[in-house]
């Protein structure tokens, strides 16, 4: 069963700070990662998706990155805003499924 | 830009009532997912639909439950007979593709009494 696990749980750093969110996970038989933001009482908004045979995807100010063979993936976020302040959630599409499996976010706060 | 919605975006009821969450996928996507969220806990997938069918379905997604798209539009999912602990966040997700990026809706909240 794949396992998604997000450190830290928490964060805050000042504004103009890049931010390091990091996603590990125990299968590397995937077909992508996505990530995604999570603003408080609110639904999931799709921020990134790296397919499997990539290594990285850009916008904007983010940057994700993944190692499929470690099992890892990192969300950069460049010169970070209060209005960054969220929940980032990092998600895995394993082989041979539908379903996408989640880590329970890093919680992020970007202090003005 | 298209988006995925969802009513009502809160409902009470008490338990062993039914309840029908909706959704209303982006309209050229093929591929239809609900999830849920308890509280404080990680996002679950529930049930994948594709081709008017259950392509794929967790453990969570017992008797209790069904989906179905009545008028090709909406996409709906039926708790039979409401628990406590379907108290909960669910939220509907649809893709172009089996592969592609899955595009969240806001949400219904559940709330079970």
């Amino acid at each position: 069963k794949q396992e998604v696990t997000q450190i830290p749980a928490a964060l805050s750093v000042p504004e103009g700070e890049n931010l390091v969110l990091n996603c590990s996970f125990t299968d590397s038989a995937i077909y992508n990662l996505q990530w995604f933001r999570q603003d408080p009482g609110k639904g999931l908004t799709s921020l990134l998706l790296i397919q499997s045979s990539q290594r990285e995807q850009t916008s904007g100010r983010l940057n994700a990155s993944l190692d499929k063979s470690s099992g890892r993936s990192t969300l950069y976020i460049a010169a970070s805003q209060p209005g960054d302040s969220a929940t980032y959630l990092c998600a895995v599409r394993p082989r041979g499924n539908n379903r996408l499996a989640f880590g329970k976010g890093n919680q992020v706060v970007v202090i003005p | 830009e298209p988006e995925v919605t969802q009513t009502p975006s809160h409902q009470v009821t008490q338990m062993g009532q039914e309840v029908i969450l909706r959704c209303v996928p982006i309209s050229n996507h093929l591929y239809f997912y609900w999830y849920r969220q308890i509280l404080g806990q990680k996002v679950e997938f529930l049930v994948s639909f594709y081709n008017n069918e259950i392509s794929e379905k967790s453990e969570i997604f017992d008797d209790q439950f069904s989906v179905e798209r009545p008028d090709g539009s909406n996409f709906t999912l039926k708790i039979r007979s409401t628990k406590l602990e379907d108290s909960a966040m669910y939220f509907c997700a649809t893709g172009p593709g089996s592969t592609d990026t899955q595009y969240f809706g806001p949400g219904t909240r559940l709330t079970v009494l």
